[in-house]
């Protein structure tokens, strides 16, 4: 079965950090651009960091940038966001999402269901 | 950063309806669209890329259309499961942006 299986949401203070991790099975992970796309509660979509293939290429939403690293680990399938210096802001629900190929990588194919993010003191 | 907008916000129609959203990009993005469907609680599904390509899996009564700053989804032969929001996005500029999306309810 193709699935996406995030982990390592939780409840964090202000400031802190935490790393989010993303389980691949059924595809051949290493083949495809991987995304990060978080929801805050009651609100809409927003894209926040994607990654290429070999791990070499990386894009983040300005709001991130400097506090968040995206990462991926082929051998094991999977991809990581570590995310510091974390604000009420960054609360949401934190989605693990395959792009698409070619020309249509900025596009996005399959979902995880989503991991749990809440920064409050 | 490019602004998608989307209209309606909300509509509610009948089952059986046709009903088309709009989603508007604030400058042009060639063909670089992609819809979504997400109902409560639930993670986004992927509808459609490139305008009007549909992902595998998803049922001909979506279809998509559009280039450059105009773009449109229209779902036929509406029924009660159809009930979700509809979020468009685009991916030829980073950052990538998504629509405000648009609820639909079915009466």
């Amino acid at each position: 079965e193709v699935q996406l299986v995030e982990s390592g949401g939780g409840l964090v203070q202000p400031g802190g950090s935490l790393r989010l991790s993303c389980a691949a099975s059924g595809f051949t992970f290493s083949n495809y651009w991987m995304t990060w796309i978080r929801q805050a509660p009651g609100k809409g979509l927003e894209w926040v960091a994607n990654i290429n293939q070999d791990g070499n290429e990386k894009y983040y939403v300005d709001s991130v940038k400097g506090r968040f690293t995206i990462s991926r680990d082929n051998a094991k399938n999977s991809q990581h966001l570590q995310m510091n210096s974390l604000r009420v802001e960054d609360t949401a629900v934190y989605y693990c999402v395959r792009a698409g190929s070619g020309r249509n990588v900025g596009s996005f194919n399959m979902w995880g269901q989503g991991t749990v993010v809440t920064v409050s003191s | 950063d490019i602004q998608m907008t989307q209209s309606p916000s909300s509509l509610s129609a009948s089952v059986g309806d046709r009903i088309t959203i709009t989603c508007r990009a604030s400058q042009g993005i060639n063909s670089y669209l992609a819809w979504f469907q997400q109902k409560p609680g639930k993670a986004p599904k992927s509808l459609i890329y490139a305008a009007s390509i549909l992902q595998s899996g998803v049922p001909s009564k979506f279809s998509g259309s559009g280039s450059g700053t105009d773009f449109t989804l229209t779902i036929y032969s509406l029924q009660p499961e159809d009930s979700a929001t509809y979020y468009c996005q685009q991916y030829n500029y980073y950052p990538l942006t998504f629509g405000q999306g648009t609820r639909l309810e079915i009466k």
